[in-house]
């Protein structure tokens, strides 16, 4: 099973702030994808074949990594982007995701 | 508009049954593989399984193999998931998942609780 490592776990950010969390996988992997959870709500995609942006994804985020490190980062956090977000492989079964990051205001 | 509409949760006791189901609407249904993915209170993702679009394959994860079921009507548009000899640690909250090709998860129900316990 490939385990996928999140970090930081939690991380604070002002308005304005460039945000990188990290995603690293035991094993190569292909590519990544990210999901952003909000409070109460279900995931979203976010990011898919480790770059792409989803559809309604702002341009401040991208996407980025090969191998077994990849990451998601937003240029300048806006309130919006607090959340949780997990990272995603495809690449072997079983599929996994990472234990996620929680981005707070 | 696509939707993903689960049903059936609630609270089970631990070695009894619970069947789960997802009413899709907004997309070609049987177009597309379909996942269930949970998530334990206050914990992260975890995907349960897969299916084919056809129903024909499935892939479980191993804690729920020979427990969990995975199906689907298409001419219902409805995924389901039965659930048998239910454990304290299946306690979650399910989502369907729809599995766009090349794109990941795409679409996400709104979830549906499960609570196993005495």
């Amino acid at each position: 099973e490939i385990v996928l490592t999140q970090s930081p776990t939690t991380i604070a950010a002002s308005p304005g702030e460039k945000v990188t969390i990290t995603c690293r996988a035991s094993s190569s992997i292909g590519y990544m994808y990210w999901y952003q959870q909000k409070s109460g709500a279900s995931p979203k995609l976010w990011i898919y074949d480790t770059s792409k942006l989803a559809s309604g994804v702002p341009n401040r985020f991208s996407g980025s990594g090969s191998g077994t490190s990849y990451s998601l980062t937003i240029n300048t956090m806006e309130t919006e982007d607090a959340a949780t977000y997990y990272c995603q492989q495809w690449s072997s079964t079983p599929w996994t995701f990472g234990g996620g990051t929680t981005l707070e205001l | 508009e696509v939707q993903l509409v689960e049903s059936g949760g609630g609270l089970v006791q631990p070695g009894r049954s619970m069947k789960l189901s997802c009413a899709a609407s907004g997309f070609t249904f049987s177009n597309y593989y379909m996942a269930w993915v949970r998530q334990a209170p206050t914990k992260g993702l975890e995907w349960v399984g897969i299916i084919s679009t056809g129903g024909g394959n499935t892939y479980d994860r191993d804690s729920v193999k020979g427990r969990f079921t995975i199906s689907r009507d298409n001419a219902k548009s409805t995924l389901y998931l039965q659930m048998d000899s239910l454990r304290s640690e299946d306690t979650a909250t399910y989502y369907c998942a729809r599995v766009n090709s090349g794109y990941g998860m795409d679409a996400w129900g709104q979830g549906a609780s499960v609570t196993v316990s005495s």
